[in-house]
């Protein structure tokens, strides 16, 4: 059973354009979110992060979007850059020192 | 400010072996987590460690154990490695009142 989900393995944007990646989940117990980006041979690298008390979180490029009802969150990145060609991968918690929940990421391609 | 390191990068064993993963948090964090990312995968939860005790375990088998020193560095030890065992272990550090997590590069361990 997949807490966190990914539905899009991957994405091919133009630069200067923008990226949306897309996370939904199943426990309405998580309340915070987290996405990462993982270059091969090295590991996540920390983006940009949102508590359930926000709907928004934004961070240079990066912004965060959450919808509660929806169950959602996507990352918007704007404009999208060649070095950010990674994999990207959602993760979500619950209240208290509780463990992350991964997705199975998203491979995204920014083409010069 | 060094980041979470992990030692070593890279181990080949064979099935039935032994190996032991090392880690250190970042500076200023207390709390080390073990994660298992299988080719293709997002990263599954191990343990996580807090003041030297196991405080969260995932859905692993005793086969793996760990162990924090009053440094708040970690070991992660495998007994009879099996070749499923294969995969990256990353080791993620976070501390304090912030809820996010910070990743070492990770070891890539192949049972052979």
């Amino acid at each position: 059973d997949q807490q966190v989900k990914q539905n899009s393995p991957s994405l091919s944007v133009q630069e200067g354009r923008i990226s949306i990646l897309n996370c939904d989940y199943t426990n309405s117990m998580f309340d915070y979110f987290l996405w990462y980006k993982k270059y091969p041979a090295e590991g996540p690298t920390f983006l940009i992060s949102i508590s359930s008390i926000k709907d928004k979180n934004e961070d240079g490029r990066f912004t965060v979007f959450l919808n509660k009802s929806a169950k959602h969150l996507s990352l918007h990145i704007v404009p999208s850059q060649p070095g950010d060609s990674a994999v990207y991968f959602c993760a979500a918690s619950e209240a208290g020192n509780t463990p992350l929940v991964f997705g199975k990421g998203t491979r995204l391609s920014v083409i010069a | 400010d060094a980041g979470v390191t992990q030692s070593p990068t890279h181990l080949i064993k064979t099935r039935g072996q032994q190996v032991t993963l090392r880690c250190s948090p970042k500076s200023g964090h207390d709390t080390v987590s073990w994660y298992q990312q299988a080719l293709g995968q997002g990263p599954q939860f191990i343990f996580q460690y807090y003041e030297e005790e196991e405080r969260q375990r995932g859905n692993f088998p005793d086969r793996f154990s760990g162990h924090q020193f009053p440094n708040y560095s970690s070991e992660l030890n495998v007994n009879a490695l099996l070749l499923g065992d294969s995969a990256l272990y990353l080791c993620a550090s976070s501390g304090g009142t912030s809820r996010n997590s910070f990743f070492g590069q990770g070891t890539r361990l192949t049972v052979v």
